[in-house]
């Protein structure tokens, strides 16, 4: 079955700063990559994703990245600020099934 | 539009007893997926249902069920608890259009606590 690996567990920056993370997965056939962000004593909330005839997907201060010959794709955040701070899980599905294998998360920490 | 609705958000469960979850899934979704989310474990998934019809299953004990009624409402059932059953348990909605379109949305879960 599927895999995906997350890097790092924990992200310190300070606000304003840029924030990266990186996910692999292992089966070649996944071709949907969703981001979600989860606050403390609430759901995993879907705030970007991206399909495998994309390579890169933009909205405002967040993009994903996607490199499929490598199977890793990243979350990139700018200009980060305190309400960022939040635990992120990449996940990756096959299209037409709604099954998702999460990464373990990151926890950001956005510094003021 | 009304996003997921679980029920209950808490509860506490002695071991060997049963407990039931509800999730009600975004008017027009048609897939409910159950999520088992732990601190060591992470997010994994449990079962997905469509149209009334288990799709899909995680690697859990056979003590894990569910179901899902003709309005997409699910529940999941947990027999004969243990303290490793202590989780947050996630519901996620899908509108699942043949083709893809399989953005998943969660709803707060269910904290489940067993003593």
């Amino acid at each position: 079955g599927e895999n995906v690996e997350q890097h790092p567990s924990t992200l310190s920056v300070q606000e304003g700063d840029s924030a990266v993370i990186k996910c692999t997965y292992s089966d070649s056939a996944s071709n949907y990559f969703p981001w979600y962000k989860q606050e403390l004593g609430k759901g995993p909330q879907l705030i970007i994703d991206i399909r495998s005839n994309v390579g890169e997907k933009k909205d405002q201060r967040i993009a994903v990245t996607l490199n499929k010959t490598a199977k890793h794709f990243s979350l990139h955040i700018t200009e980060t600020q305190p309400e960022d701070s939040a635990v992120y899980f990449c996940a990756a599905s096959i299209s037409g099934y709604s099954t998702l294998t999460f990464g373990k998360g990151t926890m950001l920490l956005v510094s003021p | 539009k009304a996003g997921v609705t679980q029920t209950p958000r808490y509860l506490i469960k002695t071991r060997g007893q049963q407990v039931t979850l509800s999730c009600s899934p975004i008017s027009g979704h048609r897939s409910v997926s159950w999520y088992q989310q732990t601190p060591g474990q992470g997010l994994q998934f449990l079962f997905e249902y469509f149209s009334e019809t288990q799709r899909n299953k995680g690697n859990f004990p056979g003590r894990f069920s569910g179901r899902q009624f003709s309005n997409s409402r699910s529940e999941m059932n947990v027999s004969t608890l243990e303290l490793g059953d202590s989780a947050l348990y996630l519901c996620a909605s899908s509108l699942n259009r043949a083709g893809g379109n399989t953005e998943a949305f969660f709803g707060q879960g269910t904290r489940l606590t067993v003593v």
